[in-house]
């Protein structure tokens, strides 16, 4: 089993829609990552939560610790949020690597 | 300001060539990172830096080298490149190992081994 998982793998909206990314984690961490990678392939760093929640704009992560899991959601989703998301921890006594999923290719139709 | 630059961006090889990828960063960070990506898998870390002559493995070492001369350079050799080795390639650095930070990427580098 995967110590990071994401879901969905994939997802579909229509532009405005209310997007959820759920991320859960098997081990304990120091931190989350939230990375988003564009279709042209780079990669960019979104948040990096420790606990409770951020907002950046349209942006919201949240974490649970307790429950080992993560979210971000996306409000008025737009096709340029088209891109895949990749959550990623970082393990506690790690060295800073980091552990990734999978990502979640999310699509915004206009 | 750069941030993290990869260099080349493709690079075609036949099996057995060896060559470089270069990762340079300018913003003065102690941790730097290789990472590769395979398709339906998660980005895997190859080794690791956390500072200017200090190295280490990471998930997926083997067949690659590197070495960490400088604080700015942290190049990744392949010695005798292998199929295996297509993919793309991520170089990314942080402030402190220790420390709770974002990773800044480069724009990564796409290999095919033939």
């Amino acid at each position: 089993k995967n110590e990071v998982e994401q879901s969905p793998q994939n997802l579909t909206a229509q532009e405005g829609e209310f997007i959820t990314i759920n991320c859960s984690y098997s081990v304990g961490i120091s931190a989350l990552h939230w990375l988003q990678q564009h279709p042209g392939g780079g990669i960019v760093s979104l948040f990096m939560l420790s606990s409770g929640k951020k907002k950046h704009g349209r942006l919201i992560a949240t974490i649970n610790i307790q429950e080992k899991h993560s979210s971000l959601h996306i409000t008025a989703s737009h096709p340029r949020d088209s891109a895949v998301y990749i959550c990623a921890v970082m393990r506690v006594g790690s060295q800073g690597n980091l552990i990734f999923g999978k990502g979640t290719k999310l699509s915004v139709k206009p | 300001n750069a941030g993290v630059t990869q260099t080349p961006k493709f690079q075609v090889l036949k099996t057995g060539q060896s060559m470089t990828l270069q990762c340079a960063q300018d913003m003065n960070h102690e941790y730097m990172s290789w990472y590769r990506q395979d398709p339906g898998m998660g980005l895997r870390l190859i080794h690791y830096s956390v500072g200017a002559g200090i190295t280490d493995q990471g998930e997926v070492p083997n067949g690659y080298n590197v070495s960490r001369s400088t604080t700015e350079d942290f190049p990744l050799r392949l010695l005798s490149a292998a199929p295996s080795q297509t993919s793309v390639y991520f170089c990314a650095s942080s402030w402190d190992r220790a420390a709770k930070n974002i990773q800044y990427f480069g724009a990564g580098t796409r290999l095919s081994v033939l």
